[in-house]
């Protein structure tokens, strides 16, 4: 079962405009990862979250985790071509054993 | 340092053989994870190879096993193909110490026919 949910599914945005996606967990996050997939290639880290509360930048791209770190957001400004390809959001869990539980994916488009 | 390295990069085999994959960690990185990417299912998690041990597992069949030599380099096979084992493997490494960020491989696509 998927622990942890992202939306949207997909996003088609104008050049120049900002979104946002979610990533949400009915547990509690002991850390939670961002990465970006161009189609068929290998994952890129964009950022790690682990307080609650915590947001990092990097260039155009924000995210944040919620004081409860159960929901993290990820903000683009001003997206750019660039910007395309798939959004994953990672988590750590701990159960029997630790796992790194990933969310579904946001396909984001960006139209020139 | 050099990335993470997977090969081969693309891969076709029939359904019932069988097929082994490979991933270079970065060096010094003494964990690597094998996950699964499939559209329908996303990224699954396989296994995790620490200093030649496995130290944790995802809900896969016995006919994917891996290993890890001591020089970190790891394997994974995968035995009596079927066609929805069709999919992009990925591996990362890690130092293994704690929580931290994972680097991954570009990736093997297979085919299964």
């Amino acid at each position: 079962s998927q622990e942890l949910e992202q939306s949207p599914q997909s996003l088609i945005v104008q050049e120049g405009k900002n979104l946002t996606i979610n990533c949400t967990s009915s547990k509690t996050l002991y850390g939670l990862y961002w990465y970006k997939q161009k189609y068929g290639e290998g994952l890129i880290f964009l950022m790690m979250l682990q307080k609650g509360g915590e947001e990092k930048s990097h260039e155009k791209i924000t995210a944040k985790l919620d004081e409860k770190k159960q929901q993290s957001s990820l903000h683009i400004t001003a997206s750019q071509p660039s910007h395309a390809g798939i959004y994953l959001c990672g988590a750590d869990f701990w159960d029997s054993n630790y796992q790194l539980i990933w969310g579904a994916g946001t396909k984001l488009i960006i139209k020139p | 340092k050099a990335g993470v390295t997977q090969t081969p990069r693309y891969l076709i085999k029939t359904r019932g053989q069988q097929v082994t994959l490979s991933c270079s960690p970065i060096s010094g990185h003494r964990s690597v994870s094998w996950y699964q990417q499939t559209p329908g299912q996303g990224l699954q998690f396989l296994f995790e190879y620490f200093s030649e041990t496995q130290r944790n597992k995802g809900n896969f069949p016995g006919r994917f096993s891996g290993r890890q030599f001591s020089n970190s380099r790891s394997e994974m096979n995968v035995s009596t193909l079927e066609l929805g084992d069709s999919a992009l493997y990925l591996c990362a490494s890690s130092s293994g110490q704690g929580q931290e960020t994972q680097y991954f491989g570009p990736g093997t696509r297979l085919l299964v026919l």
